[in-house]
């Protein structure tokens, strides 16, 4: 069974710039999340999504957002970037909404992204 | 976003020995939490969760322990071989089912 896929592996842009992330999750899971990880501020949640609707958002400013698709595949989005948005964005998934306890969020090995 | 700490606490093990890695969690009412462990250009990987009515758990190798009392967890990992270096973080899902990282503990299994 294939692990949570996130392309791309790595991403160079420029301050003010847009991107966007991708993450495929784990056959048959339907909840994903991202997170953010940097050496100063460890592990920061982001957002979870289920079912295509955002269940629920960590305190990141506006400019971050995310989407799921029909098939759960999600994207993220950072749009005017800024040099601290430096950082690993990692994916994960899981079989039912976060606080729906029936196993454990499994993650992807991330988009290491460097703003400019 | 939420802080989780600036530090990365080092623990040094000798190849063969038992390791604990120690872990005290914010939220009193935490139901849930998970042990994962990252190595180097790798996203986290699950090791061993544990639910809050349990206060011990065993998996291969690893054992979790749970004091509700302190909001302390611990992984112990038995006979730590050199594949066992890595950073190690618990998490915990707190009432508002967002999953709160740890700072991490890195793991260096001297041979």
């Amino acid at each position: 069974k294939a692990g949570v896929t996130q392309t791309p592996r790595y991403l160079i842009k420029t301050r003010g710039q847009q991107v966007t992330l991708s993450c495929s999750p784990i056959s048959g899971h339907r909840s994903v999340s991202w997170y953010q990880q940097t050496p100063g501020q460890g592990l920061q949640f982001l957002f979870e999504y289920f079912s295509e609707t955002q269940r629920n958002k960590g305190n990141f400013p506006g400019r971050f957002s995310g989407r799921q698709f029909s098939n759960s595949r999600s994207e993220m989005n950072v749009s005017t970037l800024e040099l601290g948005d430096s950082a690993l964005y990692l994916c994960a998934s899981s079989l039912a909404p976060l606080g729906r306890v029936v196993g454990p969020q499994h993650f992807g090995d991330g988009t290491r992204l460097s703003i400019l | 976003g939420e802080s989780v700490g600036l530090h990365l606490p080092t623990l040094s093990v000798q190849e063969g020995d038992n390791s604990i890695i120690n872990c005290a969690y914010s939220n009193s009412a935490s139901d849930y939490f998970i042990w994962y462990k990252q190595e180097s250009g790798k996203g986290p990987q699950f090791i061993i969760d544990i639910r809050s009515n349990m206060d011990k758990r065993q998996g291969q190798r690893v054992t979790v322990l749970l004091n509700k009392t302190v909001k302390h967890l611990s992984l112990q990992i038995a006979a730590t071989q050199p594949g066992d270096s890595a950073v190690y973080f618990c998490a915990e899902m707190n009432p508002g089912n967002k999953l709160t990282f740890g700072g991490g503990t890195r793991v260096l299994v001297k041979p």
